[in-house]
């Protein structure tokens, strides 16, 4: 299983701007988001029931159908230029594994 | 505040080992499942390991699973990644990260060590 993202996404300044990622393991686990600058750690965003952690702003929202999850930033600001990335659980059987997007490289 | 700390990265041969750690303080250690995360230079995120939050179950990614171990030493607030057959595929930085439930997610990220596999 694997999720797939568009690699890139550019949205003018307070703009609206919303990124997908697509894959099976969506059916049946939530997904959550990751923002990642240059030389930075990630840093989770949001999780898969639209909570954000504290001190991420509130323009940032998550929602998902079906096998694809998507996280939009409402009136993107200059300091959202960033790469986001989604992950999700798999499992079958005892086995378990953690999925990464490629990423969306998100430009304002 | 809730950190998480990584050590032991640096330059090593192929074929050779090296111990990563992660110091951990803030929170109660032997709550959280801990994963290893890494990203190749210029590439995205993989996940590596998971152990749970009692170190009764590791999981692994394909590319690492029978050459790579992670462990947990409770006493010492500390996670571990033995890896060992290394090759130049494994160069990365090497990030720890918390693992929280309901629902699942990586919220804590420690600030990553590199690991670089050459001759």
């Amino acid at each position: 299983s694997e999720l797939t993202q568009d690699p890139a996404v550019s949205v003018a300044l307070g703009q609206t701007v919303r990124i997908t990622c697509q894959g099976d393991s969506l059916r049946n686990y939530y997904a959550s988001w990751y923002q990642q600058k240059p030389g930075q750690a990630p840093l989770l965003v949001i999780d898969g029931k639209n909570n954000r952690p504290s001190g991420i702003p509130d323009r940032f929202s998550g929602s998902s159908s079906g096998n694809t999850a998507s996280l939009t930033i409402t009136g993107a600001q200059a300091e959202d230029e960033a790469d986001y990335y989604c992950n999700s659980r798999d499992s079958s059987g005892n086995r378990l594994v953690f999925l990464f997007g490629p990423g969306t490289r998100v430009t304002v | 505040q809730v950190q998480l700390v990584e050590s032991g990265g640096g330059v090593v041969q192929p074929g050779k080992s090296l111990r990563l750690s992660c110091a951990t303080s803030g929170f109660i250690f032997s709550h959280f499942g801990m994963h290893w995360v890494r990203q190749a230079p210029g590439k995205g995120l993989e996940w590596v390991a998971f152990i749970l939050y009692d170190g009764t179950k590791e999981y692994y990614a394909d590319s690492v699973k029978g050459r790579f171990t992670i462990s947990r030493d409770t006493s010492k607030n500390t996670l571990y990644l033995q890896m060992s057959s290394l090759r130049a595929e494994d160069t990365a930085v090497y990030y720890c990260a918390r693992e929280l439930l309901g629902p699942s997610r990586m919220d804590v990220w420690g600030q990553g060590t590199t690991v670089t596999v050459s001759s």
